[in-house]
């Protein structure tokens, strides 16, 4: 059964703890995104991979990292360097051209208490 | 840099009532997609339109692409409980190869 997936689905960490978020996917797709959403809000891009081994930073990267040494994985860390952590976390991937489809995974949200 | 814009941000409408949500980019755009978010999922793929001037239609949802390729509309007709959600329109970078450029979305709420 092929898709993305994304886990855990609730997560839950003390202030100043880093953190880090798990997407998978198995579609065989070279590039890979990180999505952050806010309540009521859109899409804001943390981070992207087209290739193994390479990523960019997105409009909002401050406070994150992430990692592509497995074409299939691509986990984010969300560092206490971010100010407000608090979110709906989106992974997605796709085919290595900008204009191809992007397949969502259900998503993580994360409470930073 | 590029930006797409939706409107209107928010809708509500009573069941039985049409809908239509637009999206407007500041460049031209080889393509335009439209994703759906239901409350509390993730954003799903709908469609992609390529030509300029192309309609396309799923069911109740009539999708246009603009003849400058610059605009594009999502609309609904009769709507019901199940089109309650989020409707993005995204579209390619106007240079390089970065990833969709999303618009903000507008959120459709339908009171039966």
């Amino acid at each position: 059964d092929g898709g993305i997936t994304q886990s855990p689905k609730y997560l839950f960490r003390k202030e100043g703890q880093n953190v880090t978020l798990s997407c998978e996917q198995n579609l065989n797709h070279d590039a890979m995104y990180w999505y952050r959403q806010d309540p009521g809000q859109g899409l804001r891009l943390i981070y992207y991979s087209q290739i193994v081994n390479d990523f960019q930073k997105g409009d909002i990267a401050e406070g994150y990292s992430v990692s592509r040494e497995k074409k299939e994985s691509f986990p984010l860390t969300v560092t206490s360097a971010q100010k407000n952590p608090t979110a709906f976390y989106l992974c997605a991937s796709s085919g290595r051209g900008s204009t191809d489809t992007q397949y969502f995974g259900p998503g993580t949200r994360l409470t930073v208490l | 840099g590029q930006q797409v814009m939706q409107i209107p941000q928010y809708q509500h409408v009573q069941e039985g009532e049409d809908f239509t949500t637009y999206c407007n980019s500041s460049t031209t755009l080889s393509n335009i997609q439209w994703y759906k978010q239901r409350p509390g999922g993730h954003p799903v793929f709908l469609i992609q339109l390529v030509k300029s001037g192309e309609v396309k239609k799923q069911k109740r949802l009539t999708f246009q692409f603009g003849e400058a390729k610059k605009n594009s509309s999502l609309h609904i007709t009769a709507t019901q409980t199940t089109d309650v959600g989020t409707y993005f329109c995204a579209g390619p970078p106007s240079s390089g190869n970065t990833p969709l450029v999303f618009g903000k979305g507008t959120r459709l709420s339908v009171i039966a």
